[in-house]
C-alpha cells in the first residue's frame, strides 16, 4: 500500500469508449499529479493539481480530460483514444510543489 | 528545455558487487535533484538533493550533487537481488514549479 490509491489496475478500451481511471491519495498531500510511463520513454508529466487549482501541460490531446473534485481525489477521464495512447498511467501526490512524489501502482491503458 | 540524461541505461552486475549510477541535468533555474526506484509499478522516492558536496546515504545507498559540473551519481554498494529495479532521476525547478522532469532511467539486474 503506497498510500496513493490507482483504479482500476488495468483497462482496455476500444477506441471510440469513454473510460475513467481514479486515484485517491490519504496522505494529507496538497498536490496531485498525472503521468505517463511509455515504453523506452521517460515519465512524462501530464497534469498537475495544487489544492485543486489545475497546472496543464500544453501537449495533452483533448482526449484526456482531469478532474480533482477535492485534494484527496484525481480522475483521468478517457475518450476517442488512440492506439498509441497506450501506457502505464501513473498517479502521483506530493505535500506541496516540488517536494518528493508518492506513486500509485498505475493504471495499464490498452486501447485497441 | 530542461533534459535529463541518465547512464548507463542499463547494467547487470552479481550481488555483492558496487554500482554507480550517473544522472547528468540541463535545467533552467535549478532546485531540486531527486531518485526514485521502480521495481515493479509505483517508483518510491529515494533520495532529493538540493546542496553540492552534502552525501545522502540510506543504509547500502547514498547519492551524491554536483551543481558545477551539473551531475548526480547515486551509489549502491553490496548489491542484493531486491536491488533490481529501474532507478529514475528527476530534476525540479523553479521555474516550473511542480513539473518534475525525468531520465529515461537505468535498469539494474543483480544475478545471484
Amino acid at each position: 500500500e503506497t498510500g496513493v490509491t490507482q483504479t482500476p489496475r488495468h483497462l482496455v478500451m476500444g477506441m471510440t469508449n469513454k473510460k475513467s481511471l481514479k486515484c485517491e491519495q490519504h496522505l494529507g498531500h496538497n498536490a496531485m499529479y498525472w503521468y505517463k510511463q511509455s515504453a523506452k520513454k521517460p515519465l512524462e508529466l501530464m497534469f498537475v493539481y495544487s489544492l485543486e487549482e489545475r497546472v496543464e501541460n500544453n501537449s495533452v490531446p483533448s482526449r484526456f480530460s482531469p478532474e480533482c473534485p477535492n485534494s484527496s481525489h484525481l480522475f483521468l477521464h478517457l475518450h476517442t483514444l488512440q492506439p498509441e495512447d497506450s501506457a502505464l498511467y501513473l498517479c502521483a501526490s506530493s505535500l506541496v510543489y516540488n517536494s518528493p512524489l508518492h506513486f500509485g501502482n498505475g493504471t495499464r491503458l490498452t486501447v485497441t | 528545455e530542461d533534459k535529463v540524461v541518465q547512464s548507463p541505461l542499463s547494467l547487470v552486475v552479481h550481488e555483492g558487487d558496487t554500482v554507480t549510477l550517473n544522472c547528468s541535468y540541463e535545467v533552467t533555474n535549478f532546485r531540486s535533484l531527486l531518485w526514485y526506484k521502480q521495481e515493479k509499478k509505483a517508483p518510491t522516492f529515494l533520495f532529493m538533493l538540493t546542496s553540492s558536496g552534502i552525501e545522502k546515504k540510506s543504509g547500502r545507498l547514498s547519492s551524491i550533487l554536483d551543481k558545477k559540473e551539473l551531475f548526480s551519481i547515486l551509489n549502491i554498494t553490496a548489491t542484493q537481488t531486491g536491488d533490481s529495479a529501474v532507478y529514475l532521476c528527476a530534476v525540479d525547478s523553479n521555474t516550473n514549479a511542480g513539473k518534475s522532469t525525468f531520465g529515461d532511467g537505468t535498469t539494474l539486474t543483480v544475478k545471484p
